[in-house]
């Protein structure tokens, strides 16, 4: 059954580093999606991406961080400069379609940000 | 942000009998409705969907109830089996858009 990879499965960095997180969505997948979850808290909605841009963000989705689909098959979060409570579980995932179309997640990545 | 509730923080089952996992929302724009299971260090994988045109969905041993009136929906798990013990997670969201907003989870352990 196809499924949606993650890497790193774990990133230890600096407070004001730079972090990329890597995902291959399901190949015929075409809206993506970031969604993190701190340690004991729910799971929170980043941003979804369709066609090359930002369809949707939330507030937690400010100016540090960014998303790419630098080829037909990477979709990548990348925090600018990281700080302690970004600390969390980042899990990517892809769905066929907008409506009526479950989201099938990643693994995750843990981010530990020092 | 409460708008997804899950009131129980754990289930206790014996195998064999029926897992009945409860969800509340809040907002009435929502109109698709998701559960998800979660085992730890993995992704919440997803089980079963209803969208809000029906009340009762089933696929196999999980059936999803919608309950429009009351904005609860249910998942229920029959027979129960020991692998199912996992943190289940109810989601909802707008078709507008489909930036689901989730549950707190459920801990649900099922003996053998």
């Amino acid at each position: 059954e196809p499924e949606v990879t993650q890497t790193p499965s774990h990133q230890v960095t600096q407070m004001g580093q730079e972090v990329i997180l890597r995902c291959v969505p399901i190949s015929n997948h075409l809206y993506f999606y970031w969604y993190r979850q701190i340690l004991g808290q729910k799971v929170e909605f980043l941003v979804s991406f369709y066609n090359n841009e930002i369809s949707e963000k939330s507030e937690i989705f400010d100016d540090q961080f960014s998303v790419e689909r630098p080829d037909g098959s990477n979709f990548t979060l990348k925090i600018r400069s990281t700080k302690l409570e970004d600390s969390a579980m980042y899990f990517c995932a892809s769905s066929a379609r907008q409506v009526d179309s479950p989201l099938h997640f990643g693994n995750g990545t843990r981010l530990t940000v020092t | 942000d409460q708008q997804v509730k899950q009131n129980s923080p754990s289930l206790s089952v014996q195998e064999g009998r029926i897992s009945i996992l409860n969800c509340d929302y809040t907002n009435s724009m929502f109109d698709y409705f998701l559960w998800y299971k979660k085992y730890p260090a993995e992704g919440p994988t997803f089980l079963i969907s209803i969208s809000s045109i029906k009340d009762k969905n089933e696929d196999g041993r999980f059936t999803v109830f919608l309950n429009k009136s009351a904005k609860h929906l249910s998942l229920h798990i029959v027979p129960s089996q020991p692998g199912d013990s996992a943190v289940y997670f109810c989601a909802a969201c707008n078709n507008a858009g489909n930036m689901l907003t989730f549950g707190g989870g459920t801990r649900l352990m099922v003996k053998p």
